[in-house]
């Protein structure tokens, strides 16, 4: 059984298309996240979720805006995507970051985004 | 600025040797420290996890040490095989920081036969 599942996985779009990426979680956690992975392979957080409720939002662009229908889903909508977005979207989730597991980061498998 | 460094370079070592894999850090005062595993094309997986007042910590081959004087953490794999070839990604949270959990850049690590 898929954890943290994505989708699509990969994404070919030209510039100034807008598009979505959907995320769905079946580990009954209450937080979610958005990360972004560079060609550099840097990990970046974009989002984060708890119960649906926005808490973490780094330097984005509000071209990208999360939603969060219920606390198993979040799906990042891109507008008007440039070159530069092209990267690798990971979703992921954890438990509660002051339980015994910290906040482990349950990854997706990834949503590789390329605009031409 | 705070940082988090790791050897950008690749690690290249003989099977069944040991691996020992850096994470440092500036400018952070880390609750816990945790370290994954990015195969080519797959997300990261966790590894181990290891809080601000412990030393080390084992799972299996794996060995992680949290220095917080030096405000390094090793990570080590003994008895190195070729299906432990990836890259390693630490990542930090600091104290009071939530759920916000900062990676490094990771390095990545060859064994070869």
């Amino acid at each position: 059984d898929t954890a943290v599942s994505q989708t699509p996985k990969y994404l070919v779009t030209q510039m100034g298309n807008d598009k979505s990426i959907k995320c769905e979680q079946n580990l009954g956690h209450d937080t979610m996240y958005w990360y972004k992975q560079d060609s550099k392979k840097f990990l970046k957080i974009m989002f984060s979720y708890n119960n649906k409720e926005l808490i973490i939002n780094e330097t984005v662009p509000n071209r990208f805006s999360p939603k969060s229908p219920d606390k198993a889903h979040l799906n990042l909508h891109i507008n008007s995507l440039e070159l530069g977005d092209s990267a690798v979207y990971f979703c992921a989730s954890s438990q509660d970051p002051a339980g015994p597991h910290g906040n482990t980061i349950y990854f997706g498998e990834g949503s590789w985004l390329t605009v031409v | 600025s705070q940082k988090i460094e790791q050897n950008s370079e690749a690690l290249n070592i003989q099977e069944g040797k040991t691996a020992t894999l850096t994470c440092n850090y500036t400018n952070y005062s880390p609750a816990y420290l945790q370290w994954y595993r990015q195969d080519p094309g797959r997300g990261p997986v966790f590894l181990l996890l290891i809080r601000e007042n412990e030393k080390e910590k084992r799972k299996e081959r794996l060995k992680v040490t949290f220095d917080t004087t030096l405000k390094q953490s090793l990570f080590h794999i003994t008895a190195s095989q070729p299906a432990d070839s990836a890259t390693y990604l630490c990542a930090l949270n600091r104290r009071g920081g939530g759920n916000k959990l900062t990676f490094g850049t990771g390095t990545q690590l060859k064994v070869e036969l």
